[in-house]
């Protein structure tokens, strides 16, 4: 089907572990965003990326890494999970850079 | 700093009673101001983008409009299935997407 899909759905993992969220989208948006979303807060910016190999940081970008070498991936790493880390993460993609939002399912990252 | 702000929280409405949820936002430079719909375990839904002060714009039972300093979605006679989360955000001038969400108003419509 075409759109955004986020994997995995659910993923458990320790403190100091290596994580990737994986991210692909369909559309051939230009834009790609990484989301985090915790009770309390609305939806941070974590990283985005304008284009292919063009990634900038959004408003939470520490303890996170960003990769776009293809237009339809845009794959989220936390390179040594911590415990605030522990969130439901929300890749998205948008057409320019003021357009709509369109977000995957969503991914919930326990970090014990 | 941006702040935006959405009130109530949660909103009990039985099926038909119509309301509206509030987006108040304290920013510098609009670019637009979306609503999204989020229903537990999915990302958010994009539903309207509003530009400027007394623009609306409608979708079946919902309504949104926008003044200088808040927009409003309203609801007129709900359904059950239009009980999710609506979030309010806005955008800003800015050198990257510069999007400031609010927190949501749970809305639960009862039969």
């Amino acid at each position: 089907d075409a759109g955004i899909t986020q994997s995995p759905r659910y993923k458990i993992t320790e403190t100091g572990r290596q994580v990737t969220l994986m991210c692909h989208q369909t559309w051939s948006h230009s834009y790609m965003f990484w989301y985090r979303q915790d009770l309390g807060h609305g939806l941070r910016l974590i990283y985005y990326s304008a284009a292919a190999d063009i990634t900038d940081k959004g408003e939470v970008p520490d303890g996170y890494v960003v990769s776009r070498s293809k237009t339809e991936n845009f794959p989220l790493t936390l390179e040594s999970a911590t415990r605030s880390q522990t969130s439901v993460y929300f890749c998205a993609s948008s057409l320019s850079l003021n357009e709509k939002l369109f977000f995957g399912s969503g991914t919930q990252l326990s970090v014990l | 700093e941006d702040q935006v702000t959405q009130s109530p929280e949660a909103l009990r409405l039985q099926e038909g009673e119509s309301s509206s949820l509030n987006c108040s936002y304290t920013v510098s430079g609009l670019r637009g101001l979306f609503w999204y719909r989020q229903d537990p375990g999915k990302g958010p839904e994009f539903l309207f983008t509003l530009y400027s002060a007394g623009e609306e714009k409608e979708k079946e039972r919902l309504k949104a409009t926008l003044t200088k300093k808040e927009s409003f979605l309203h609801i007129t006679a709900p359904k059950p299935e239009d009980s999710a989360t609506y979030l309010c955000a806005v955008q800003t001038a800015g050198g990257y997407q510069k999007v400031t969400f609010g927190t949501g108003t749970k809305l639960q419509v009862i039969p």
